[in-house]
């Protein structure tokens, strides 16, 4: 068990452009969760997949936010056209899924930076 | 709604001190609570979780949490805090059927000498 795994774990950026990160799970958990969590907030739900399947998207993530899993394994988060509300700390979490509210594991977070 | 609340946005406690952190969650049914650290830069670690059972629950480091329902809430305590323990506390609630959690807006914990 290496635990969760973000990557990069910081990215600065210019308003307008793209960026993508990767969030590799606890092996064999089979569900993935993406949070997002501003200066002196709390972390707040934007998406989570059961496998492969996106199950719950947050009205948070707007049109120019994208995640995909495709194998079931690694996810990746999109953010097109990035705006400087988009800075803020990306967290991944994972949990198995046996039914019910599992623990959720989290990594260490992308924090991005929109210039 | 479901909610949970932390009241408490910093503490400043003396090492070698006892620790208490509020939390208050508004919930339909009973929901399953956690309580996360997060230190600066970093991502969230486990400290305990309450599913059901026993109301005082034993977590890492040397803390606990007791559920109680009559009061909506789960705080987290620690008889003797360590410098170590200075971080950002996290109280998080979630419900059978619905994946995602909810979380406080968090207590900051700072350790004086």
């Amino acid at each position: 068990d290496t635990g969760v795994s973000q990557d990069p774990r910081h990215k600065i950026t210019k308003r307008g452009q793209n960026v993508t990160f990767r969030c590799d799970p606890i092996s064999e958990h089979n569900r993935l969760y993406w949070y997002r969590q501003t200066l002196g907030q709390g972390p707040e739900f934007l998406t989570y997949f059961q496998n492969e399947a996106q199950l719950e998207k947050s009205r948070l993530l707007s049109d120019r936010f994208s995640a995909e899993r495709p194998k079931g394994s690694f996810s990746t988060l999109e953010i097109q056209r990035t705006e400087q509300g988009d800075s803020a700390m990306y967290l991944c979490a994972s949990s198995s899924g046996g039914g019910g509210v599992e623990t959720q594991y989290f990594g260490p977070g992308t924090r991005l930076l929109v210039l | 709604a479901q909610s949970v609340t932390q009241p408490d946005i910093h503490i400043t406690v003396s090492e070698g001190a006892s620790l208490e952190l509020r939390c208050n969650y508004s919930y339909g049914a009973t929901p399953y609570l956690f309580w996360y650290v997060q230190s600066p830069g970093q991502g969230l670690q486990l400290l305990l979780k309450y599913f059901s059972g026993d109301t005082l629950v034993q977590g890492i480091k040397g803390f606990e949490a007791e559920f109680k329902r009559s009061q909506s809430s789960f705080n987290l305590r620690k008889p003797s805090v360590h410098w170590s323990d200075a971080a950002e506390y996290f109280c998080a609630g979630g419900i059978f059927g619905n994946e995602k959690l909810t979380f406080g807006t968090g207590t900051r914990l700072t350790i004086i000498p």
